[in-house]
């Protein structure tokens, strides 16, 4: 099993320029998640999706949107890209609530 | 905000030492959870311990709960070189589907 997998390892965007980070499972995991790791921050939940055709928000939401494609697929898009969100994005899944989570190896984007 | 406050920030132990760092929180939880990162990689699940356990092990590592104190240890003992790592609690609260997590404790053995 390839566990959770995220595309692209690594991307360079200019302001306002958009963008879609892509995370899939193979683990028939019903909750899918989206942080953003900043240093000194720890991580801190953008989206997640506790089933297949729900979205929720979670701390720092702003500048971005979700897609919950099909239970293996959440995707993570940023509209109009901003400096303030250069970070590594960590896609996550879990059997939901009370459980653990299984972390993708991140996205490191950076906008200048 | 962050609901997990680890301590300390960074510990730098000799190889074959124990190792503690603490965790602790603002309000009731359901589960505190204990990850591993190493540096550039993702985050790795060690350990869940319930609101009603007191202690859990895991082969090295022993994870205790104080729930009147809102906190947490990890002791791992006789360290390792690939111990080498951020370590991070995440806490869920009952209702609340979003895991919290603190700003981690970076670990550094020294062989």
């Amino acid at each position: 099993n390839a566990g959770v997998t995220q595309t692209p390892k690594f991307q360079v965007l200019k302001t306002g320029q958009s963008m879609t980070l892509q995370c899939a499972q193979d683990m028939n995991h019903n909750s899918m998640y989206w942080y953003r790791q900043d240093p000194g921050m720890g991580l801190r939940l953008i989206y997640y999706s506790a089933s297949e055709g729900t979205t929720d928000k979670g701390e720092v939401p702003n500048g971005y949107n979700v897609s919950r494609l099909n239970k293996r697929e959440f995707s993570l898009r940023l509209e109009s890209a901003a400096p303030s969100q250069t970070s590594v994005y960590f896609c996550a899944s879990g059997q939901g609530y009370g459980y653990e989570q299984y972390f993708g190896p991140g996205t490191r984007l950076t906008v200048t | 905000s962050q609901q997990g406050e680890e301590d300390p920030q960074a510990l730098s132990i000799q190889e074959g030492e124990n190792a503690t760092m603490n965790c602790s929180y603002k309000t009731s939880i359901n589960n505190l959870q204990w990850y591993r990162q190493n540096s550039g990689r993702g985050l790795v699940h060690l350990i869940l311990i319930r609101s009603n356990e007191r202690e859990k092990h895991s082969g090295r590592l022993r994870v205790t709960l104080d729930t009147s104190k809102k906190s947490s240890s990890l002791l791992i003992t006789a360290s390792r070189a690939a111990d080498t790592a951020s370590y991070f609690c995440a806490t869920d609260h009952f209702g609340n589907e979003k895991l919290t997590f603190g700003t981690g404790t970076r670990l550094t053995i020294i062989p």
